[in-house]
């Protein structure tokens, strides 16, 4: 079953900051990803965390709390092209070394 | 361009015939690895590779094969599909699985088992 939550759907309004939060279960650590993905494509690396704390990455930043099994990424300033589903990723407690486990995907909306 | 190219981008096919979806990467990369992304489900890892000759079951290996005989090279193998395997498929790389590096995908293939 799956071991990473996030919320399966949000929407926002042009311009807003939206916050997607997910939850895991803590492995050895190496990190935890976040990848965004259109209709259609291939996800794409957003952002890679693996100590607490938050990495900005101009309109995007995502956050890491290690000791809580939480992760959330921020969009800033959102546009109607960052319509698309988010997904994070990691490996999880007791997974064997290379096994990596996404999240279902929050599909974002952007409105005008 | 450092890219990872799956071929082919669509197939429909009848259950049983054997058949291969090809992944090649020209960025050096030692791992490598296939997923299925279906409604609902997510992206779940079928296998992969954290270098030539060395492979390992994902989360959802049943029914499929894989060999990593070149390092730029991952095929997927179904001997004989079935339609549960109907399904969009991803092939991904990244340099090392020791670093955790971003993984880079290929464009899809999408598999129909009638």
């Amino acid at each position: 079953g799956q071991n990473i939550d996030q919320p399966t759907e949000m929407t926002a309004t042009e311009g807003a900051i939206v916050q997607i939060n997910c939850t895991y279960q803590t492995s050895g650590f190496n990190g935890l990803f976040w990848y965004q993905q259109h209709a259609g494509e291939a996800p794409t690396f957003l952002s890679y965390n693996v100590l607490d704390g938050l990495e900005e990455k101009g309109r995007f930043s995502s956050f890491l709390s290690r000791s809580k099994g939480y992760s959330y990424l921020l969009l800033k300033e959102l546009q109607m092209k960052d319509s698309a589903s988010y997904l994070c990723a990691a490996p999880l407690r007791g997974s064997t070394l290379g096994r990596l486990y996404f999240g279902r995907g929050t599909q974002l909306t952007v409105w005008p | 361009e450092a890219q990872v190219t799956q071929n082919p981008r669509y197939l429909i096919t009848v259950t049983g015939k054997k058949l291969t979806v090809t992944c090649s990467q020209n960025m050096n990369h030692e791992y490598m690895s296939w997923y299925r992304q279906d409604p609902g489900l997510g992206l779940r890892q079928i296998y992969y590779s954290m270098n030539v000759e060395v492979t390992d079951k994902g989360d959802v290996p049943e029914g499929y094969k894989v060999s990593r005989k070149e390092k730029r090279n991952f095929p997927l193998i179904l001997e004989s599909p079935s339609p549960n395997q109907t399904s969009l498929y991803f092939c991904a790389s990244s340099l090392s699985w020791a670093q955790v590096q971003p993984q880079h995908f290929g464009d899809g293939t999408r598999l129909s088992i009638l």
